[in-house]
């Protein structure tokens, strides 16, 4: 397995840009997560999706971020319009059922996307 | 809400030397634990984790942890360290059946000849 693929590594964008970050996650993995990292807060939950489906977007910031789940193997989180503020390592995780319901808590994490907003 | 305190930001240790790295959580019922390692540039990778059962639990290169429901610990060693073990390490804890990680802030190991 090639493992939680991410697209693109890094991007450099200008403020107001359009971001649009990519993720396909392990084949029969049912959970995926978007997380940010950064310096200041640590590793931080954006959203969390199950079988498709958002089930917590709490932890995305505001308004300017999205994330979509179209299918079972490919997910993207966007943020229009960029800010400098947004600038941070995007990280794309995912989880199977697993024995007991205990694998969703067993992620396996993408190499992630750095982002830099000018 | 459940909390991870990692206590040391940075820890120099010298290649063949023990390391042993603290995570304290702050959680009502048995926790899940888990131990991630990343490297420079790179995602996350499981090292350990606990659900139940035996209190040490062994992982993959040559780590391991021990639970200690009594001081709320899950501490992660190694007997030898490599050069290659040279990352940051996050400890995370979920409550049971939750797929929400909370992760710790981290600890930076540096490795020295």
């Amino acid at each position: 397995d090639a493992g939680v693929i991410q697209s693109p590594r890094h991007e450099v964008t200008e403020m107001g840009q359009e971001v649009t970050l990519r993720c396909k996650p392990i084949s029969g993995h049912n959970s995926l997560f978007w997380y940010r990292q950064t310096m200041m807060r640590g590793l931080e939950l954006l959203i969390y999706f199950n079988n498709n489906v958002p089930i917590d977007d709490s932890g995305m910031p505001e308004d300017r971020f999205s994330a979509k789940m179209p299918n079972a193997s490919f997910s993207t989180l966007k943020i229009q319009p960029s800010e400098p503020r947004d600038s941070a390592v995007y990280f794309c995780a995912s989880s199977g059922p697993g024995q007991g319901g205990r694998g969703a808590n067993v992620l396996t994490f993408g190499a992630g996307s750095r982002l830099t907003v000018l | 809400a459940q909390s991870v305190t990692q206590p040391d930001i940075h820890i120099t240790v010298s290649e063949g030397a023990s390391l042993e790295l603290r995570c304290n959580y702050s959680y009502g019922a048995t926790p899940y634990l888990f131990w991630y390692v990343q490297s420079p540039g790179q995602g996350l990778q499981l090292l350990l984790k606990y659900f139940s059962g035996d209190t040490l639990v062994q992982g993959i290169k040559g780590f391991e942890a021990e639970f200690k429901r009594s001081q709320s610990s899950f501490n992660l060693r190694k007997p030898s360290v490599h050069w290659s073990d040279a990352a940051e390490y996050f400890c995370a804890v979920a409550r049971s059946n939750d797929y929400k990680l909370s992760f710790g802030a981290g600890t930076t190991v540096t490795v020295r000849a």
